[in-house]
């Protein structure tokens, strides 16, 4: 059965600093690996969605990683601001024309200004 | 604007009592799913629809039904089956050929038992 999971559950950063959010799924056979930006009381915002043939997505300040092999992805933000202050969500897909996702419980990012 | 509009934004239910949460999407999405998530939990599986007149169970369908009657619209029911139905509840859209999956989601309904 796959697992997602993501740590650390929390995390606080000042302004301006580089970070790097963690996923690791126990079930190396994906479909593809979606990260997602969630506010309080919101839905869930899609940032990136990377193919299980490929390795990175960039959008913007936002880098995600995905090695299949070892089941693991990681969500890099550059040049954190408050405006990024979210919980941040990982989902792996099951495959298939509906893809069905399996997520992780998520990080909870505070920046400080 | 193309997007997923769920409603109403707050529900409040009474013991056994039925209620229906409507999803509706214009972004021409073949494929519908709801999910559920509680505080500390991932976001599981509800029910998902492929395509209209055909859906499918998820991981925790127990106490819940929906129709796709239109391809629009993907409503959820929760019934007075389900015995903790109190939690967020999110539906999504993916265009659901193989290959393009990408899942958009919705504002969110939250539920709550009085």
């Amino acid at each position: 059965k796959q697992e997602v999971t993501q740590i650390p559950a929390a995390l606080s950063v000042p302004e301006g600093e580089n970070l790097v959010l963690n996923c690791s799924f126990t079930d190396s056979a994906i479909y593809n690996l979606q990260w997602f930006r969630q506010d309080p009381g919101k839905g869930l915002t899609s940032l990136l969605l990377i193919q299980s043939s490929q390795r990175e997505q960039t959008s913007g300040r936002l880098n995600a990683s995905l090695d299949k092999s070892s089941g693991r992805s990681t969500l890099y933000i550059a040049a954190s601001q408050p405006g990024d202050s979210a919980t941040y969500l990982c989902a792996v897909g099951r495959g298939g024309a509906t893809n069905k996702l399996i997520f992780g419980t998520g990080t909870l990012l505070a920046v400080q200004p | 604007d193309g997007g997923i509009t769920q409603s109403p934004k707050y529900l409040f239910r009474k013991e056994g009592q039925n209620v229906t949460l409507s999803c509706e999407q214009n972004l021409n999405h073949d494929a519908m799913y709801w999910y559920r998530q509680d505080p500390g939990q991932g976001l599981r599986l509800i029910y998902y629809s492929q395509i209209v007149n055909d859906f499918q169970k998820g991981d925790i369908a127990e106490g819940y039904s929906v129709s796709r009657e239109k391809k629009e619209s993907f409503p959820l029911t929760v019934t007075s089956a389900q015995k903790n139905p109190t939690a967020f509840y999110l539906c999504a859209s993916s265009i659901g050929y193989r290959g393009i999956t990408e899942a958009f989601f919705g504002q969110g309904t939250r539920l709550t038992v009085v």
